[in-house]
């Protein structure tokens, strides 16, 4: 079944911890997005890829990297995580003319 | 399912008019918030309106928002052809900060 899956769902981890958040989709979509969301608050593009091997910033300047081996996985990574980075974070993928796919996002928390 | 309904779902306009698109939503919320795509590029964040606002400005564009009907407009006056793109409403049903995302309305503005 097409779907958007990311993983882990909450995550709760220590200042200084690398950290990846995983991204994957079944839908063959080429174009994928990490956004950054506080409660309440709207959706900040922090990372964007248009296929494989495709990398770029989004208007949220953000110390996450990200990596687009295969076009179903775009996954995100901190290498030092941040009480900063307490935020949850969403990856969506699009299609040719479909709207942004959401996935169920990843709440994380760094203490 | 989605939570907000777009319409139209396609729009096509002369450069100089305005646009006014609408999107419905189901379920009670504490903020309604519009997103522009250019195409194929991520979602921008255009304005944030909560539920105890009944109408917003940003530069040309001015939301309004009725809770009663569960509806919310995005007028865009005096058109630009740059301001094609899709037009997407989310609705934040808790303080949860995740987003629901309607189905987009396409923007067309001919020069």
């Amino acid at each position: 079944e097409a779907d958007i899956y990311q993983t882990p769902r909450y995550l709760v981890i220590g200042t200084g911890k690398k950290i990846t958040l995983e991204c994957s989709q079944t839908m063959g979509h080429d174009k994928m997005y990490w956004y950054q969301q506080d409660p309440g608050m709207e959706l900040h593009l922090i990372h964007y890829s248009y296929g494989v091997n495709s990398t770029e910033k989004g208007d949220l300047s953000s110390e996450s990297t990200v990596s687009r081996i295969r076009t179903e996985h775009f996954p995100l990574t901190l290498e030092s995580a941040r009480p900063s980075h307490t935020s949850q974070y969403l990856c969506a993928s699009t299609g040719l003319g479909t709207p942004p796919y959401f996935g169920p996002g990843t709440r994380l928390t760094v203490t | 399912s989605q939570q907000g309904e777009e319409d139209p779902q396609a729009l096509s306009i002369q450069e100089g008019e305005n646009a006014t698109m609408n999107c419905s939503y189901k379920t009670s919320i504490n903020n309604l918030q519009w997103y522009r795509q250019n195409s194929g590029r991520g979602l921008v964040h255009l304005i944030l309106i909560r539920s105890n606002e009944r109408e917003k400005h940003s530069g040309r564009l001015r939301v309004t928002l009725d809770t009663s009907k569960k509806s919310s407009s995005l007028l865009i006056t005096a058109s630009r052809a740059a301001d094609t793109a899709s037009y997407f409403c989310a609705t934040d049903a808790s303080n949860a900060g995740k987003s629901t995302f309607g189905d987009g309305t396409t923007l067309t503005v001919k020069p």
